[in-house]
């Protein structure tokens, strides 16, 4: 299952699918960009970041790409289990220090 | 590895009384930062410390204030509150020990205004 193109603020996958999860940013001069994972009640936790002279970046079962052209992140997650189900956030930054601007968030369902 | 502490982790207050949240950042990280995020909405930047002086400010009221301590514990001093307050309020801290991009956030405290 995946979200192409638009932010969708829902996405509904069954467990071994692989999930993509895009956002759009907004300042052509952020450096920096970040993925966070919320689950309910819980502080948002991070899973990968990339910077800016990347297009792309691997974890352990996720991928984040970069496309600057089109000011374009997203996150895919292969293998989607249960315990992916959570709101994913991309979240920006343009200097070291400062505030990470969040975008909005996608709240993902696995099913089994 | 230690994380970042926030105490309470729920508060219940009524309108106009005062509120004070507190944050323990990450051993050695010396940025604390402080998001507000309401129900469905994605975080919103509040206001930021580096080595207790304030170092970046977003869309705090003027009802709110924070500072740190020589510690590098923050704290929130909400007053005046609103039911508008109603929230989860986080504080994140970043450190040179890593890198000073990486935020790393709390659990939270959720503010109840009654």
């Amino acid at each position: 299952g995946e979200s192409v193109g638009l932010h969708l603020p829902t996405l509904s996958v069954q467990e071994g699918d692989n999930s993509i999860i895009n956002c759009a940013y907004s300042n052509s001069a952020s450096d920096y960009f970040i993925w966070y994972k919320q689950e309910s009640g819980k502080g948002p936790q991070f899973i990968i970041d990339i910077r800016s002279n990347m297009d792309k970046r691997q974890g352990q079962r996720v991928t984040v790409l970069l496309n600057k052209t089109v000011k374009h992140l997203s996150l895919q997650i292969a293998a989607t289990q249960p315990g992916d189900s959570a709101v994913y956030f991309c979240a920006e930054n343009d200097q070291a220090g400062t505030a990470l601007i969040f975008g909005k968030g996608t709240t993902l369902s696995v099913s089994s | 590895a230690a994380g970042v502490i926030q105490s309470p982790r729920h508060l219940i207050k009524e309108k106009r009384e005062t509120a004070t949240l507190k944050c323990y950042p990450i051993p050695r990280h010396d940025t604390v930062y402080w998001y507000q995020q309401g129900p469905g909405q994605d975080p919103q930047f509040l206001i930021s410390f580096y080595e207790k002086m304030q170092s970046d400010k977003g869309s705090i009221p003027d009802r709110f204030s924070a500072q740190q301590f020589s510690d590098y514990h923050s704290e929130l001093n909400m007053s005046s509150l609103e039911l508008g307050d109603s929230a989860l309020y986080f504080c994140a801290s970043s450190g040179r020990d890593r890198d000073l991009y990486e935020q790393y956030f709390g659990p939270g405290t959720r503010l109840t205004v009654t």
